[in-house]
């Protein structure tokens, strides 16, 4: 099976309200990071998350590497927050990224 | 900060023929650059791991042969898609990593073969 789960798929917001993006690991994990990726493709990294909370403006990543599941809360949405969301998780000492499948957010006025 | 600089963007190739993109880290030392793929199902591969002075670790499905990369110094990367063809088509993504831990990615290199 996949050993990143990403949830929801998609979710659509009105603009303003928050997020919560979910991501799950079927085995132990060295590391994650989550990804915004861009509509022409490019990939921006949002957070290096290996456990605990993060924040950084109004996006909140939280890490439990025992739950083995990290979370975005993105909070008062903007239509700019559109885009896809991926999670990455990196297997002990391997330098190797597993991708999850992402969440399309749309943000509408 | 950090920045990673992909190129070419796009690339149209015909098929059978060979498309190179380059990756270069600005503002620190890329210890170790990673090549992903995603392809036009949105799904990721590793096509590779390139360390200064190691060995480029190939992952399984990807060669040397169809997939060289040359990785000179701490900032630049460079790889090649030999006689492309169509299930090469993708989003071509280098991947520095800054401290051994953050991985930036550049633009990416998109390949259409036609």
């Amino acid at each position: 099976g996949q050993q990143v789960q990403q949830s929801p798929t998609s979710l659509v917001l009105q603009e303003g309200e928050n997020a919560e993006l979910q991501c799950n690991f079927s085995t132990s994990l060295n590391s994650m990071q989550w990804f915004y990726q861009r509509p022409g493709g490019s990939l921006i990294s949002v957070f290096y998350n290996p456990s605990g909370t993060k924040q950084s403006g109004r996006l909140t990543s939280t890490t439990v590497i025992k739950e083995r599941r990290s979370s975005l809360h993105i909070s008062s949405s903007q239509i700019t927050d559109s885009g896809t969301y991926l999670c990455a998780m990196e297997l002990a000492n391997t330098g190797k990224l597993t991708f999850g499948d992402g969440t399309v957010l749309t943000v509408k006025p | 900060g950090a920045l990673v600089y992909q190129y070419p963007r796009r690339t149209i190739c015909k098929s059978g023929t060979s498309m190179r993109m380059e990756c270069q880290a600005v503002g620190f030392q890329a210890t170790s650059v990673a090549w992903y793929r995603q392809s036009p199902q949105k799904t990721f591969e590793l096509i590779a791991l390139s360390t200064v002075n190691s060995a480029i670790k190939y992952e399984q499905n990807f060669t040397q042969e169809k997939f060289p990369i040359s990785h000179p110094n701490l900032s630049f990367s460079s790889m090649t898609v030999l006689n492309a063809y169509l299930e090469d088509r993708g989003l071509y993504l280098c991947g520095a990593y800054r401290d051994g831990n953050t991985l930036y990615f550049g633009e990416g290199s998109r390949l259409i073969v036609v």
